[in-house]
């Protein structure tokens, strides 16, 4: 089995910040890689597939990046609406995802 | 615009099975082009993937789960079940059914979600 590692598993960041989460994968993955933003009492939703590609609809200050085993999830500037947990998920052998990074505002 | 909606038993007793169905709406479920998922949550916890399903229905399983879990497709409903036996409190959970368009490997569209508790 892959096991994904994230960190931090928390963090707390004020508005504007640049915040970013890593995960490490246990071994290649290549860039089968997706990032998934969920807000609590809802369902995931998809930011970022493949490492890098932004998904339809999603805010340029997201962006991915990684490849092997170690990727990147970038938030450019920290909104308020970013509250949430974020999540990579690998998809190279079955889906693994990671443990979530709980993110709040300073 | 493609919707899922979880639908099942919201208390499920220990050493029973746990059903639930993911009916699609505004769009079918026989594309070839989308795998069809189901993904739980434990209270508190983080995401774990089931399993999924193709429209023809080939079918693959997380290893941990693989022995008690059945997902299968109707296309004539347009609708993917999940079947999980002999639950625990362990399988408490919220379980969520998704899409999964081949072309991006990811789950691009999720249901709400549907809270099944285990217990006697």
């Amino acid at each position: 089995d892959i096991q994904m590692t994230q960190s931090p598993s928390s963090l707390s960041a004020s508005v504007g910040d640049r915040v970013t989460i890593t995960c490490q994968a246990s071994q290649d993955i290549s860039n089968y890689l997706n990032w998934y933003q969920q807000k609590p009492g809802k369902a995931p939703k998809l930011l970022i597939y493949d490492a890098s590609n932004l998904e339809t609809g999603v805010p340029s200050r997201f962006s991915g990046s990684g490849s092997g085993t170690d990727f990147t999830f970038t938030i450019s500037s920290l909104q308020p609406e970013d509250i949430a947990t974020y999540y990579c998920q690998q998809y190279d052998n079955l889906i693994t995802f990671g443990q979530g990074t709980r993110l709040e505002i300073k | 615009q493609l919707q899922l909606q979880e639908s099942g038993p919201g208390l499920v007793k220990p050493s029973e099975t746990l059903s639930l169905t993911c009916t699609v709406s505004g769009g079918s479920i026989s594309s070839s082009s989308y795998y069809w998922g189901w993904i739980r949550q434990p209270p508190g916890k983080g995401l774990e993937w089931i399993g999924s399903i193709y429209y023809s229905g080939s079918t693959y399983y997380n290893p941990s789960l693989k022995s008690r879990v059945t997902i299968s497709v109707d296309t004539s409903k347009n609708q993917f079940s999940l079947k999980l036996s002999s639950v625990t409190a362990a399988d408490t959970a919220v379980y969520y059914c998704a899409r999964r368009p081949g072309g991006i490997d990811a789950f691009d569209i999720w249901g709400q979600g549907t809270m099944v508790t285990v217990s006697s």
